[in-house]
């Protein structure tokens, strides 16, 4: 089974610090995702990366920046959090193949971040 | 307008009925077709995953595609309490690991 996991379920941080969330798979995926999660706005792509040390911006990547140094790790940093950013944040990988099911992506259990 | 539109509910039903939850998309590019479910506080699992047009059983789960609509829907029969849950749609043009188009998910409660 694959498995990926985030470093928090839930983190306080106040306006301000600097904020790393890590996530890390098992299934050698090539593709990592991060998302937040927010009522009535549903999930949104804020960074992507299709291999080591490549990273791609998703659709809110503003405040936001990312690091994958290694296949199974992908980071996602706040530079200076600020209240807008409590959300829900899920990190997500697949794989790069053949198969009929490729485009699966596998979610990590989500870190719940609120900014003070 | 959205690319994937999804009807964010809630949903109410009762303990065995039949659930009909439906997503519409306008890019015709689409040909892959995901339903994942959320529980309460944890990350989306995939539930289905269909290619083209067509229908997809699996247990008490069907997943339906109308390419020609733009217009995909999950059916869930006899359903339970523990079917109580968010069901995120999602589609892409190409199966190559790459970026999902996700709707906005549709609150489900089935009450016993």
């Amino acid at each position: 089974d694959v498995k990926v996991t985030q470093s928090s379920r839930y983190l306080v941080k106040r306006t301000g610090e600097k904020v790393f969330l890590e996530c890390v798979q098992d299934m050698d995926h090539e593709n990592m995702f991060w998302y937040r999660q927010d009522p009535g706005l549903g999930l949104r792509l804020i960074y992507f990366s299709y291999d080591v040390k490549m990273k791609e911006k998703g659709d809110i990547p503003e405040g936001y920046s990312v690091s994958r140094e290694k296949k199974e790790r992908f980071s996602l940093i706040l530079e200076s959090a600020s209240t807008n950013q409590t959300s829900m944040y899920l990190c997500a990988s697949s794989s790069t193949g053949t198969s009929f099911d490729t485009d699966t992506q596998y979610f990590g259990p989500g870190t719940r971040l609120t900014v003070l | 307008q959205k690319e994937v539109e999804q009807d964010p509910g809630p949903l109410s039903v009762p303990e065995g009925a039949i659930v009909s939850l439906n997503c519409t998309y306008s890019n015709s590019a689409f040909q892959y077709f995901m339903w994942y479910r959320q529980y309460s506080r944890k990350g989306p699992e995939l539930l289905m995953y269909t290619y083209s047009s067509g229908n997809k059983e699996d247990g008490r789960f069907t997943a339906q595609v109308d390419k020609s609509s733009k217009y995909i829907s999950l059916f869930i029969r006899d359903s339970q309490p523990s079917d109580s849950a968010t069901y995120l749609c999602a589609m892409s043009a190409n199966n190559q690991g790459g970026k999902l188009i996700f709707g906005q998910g549709t609150e489900l409660s089935v009450k016993p």
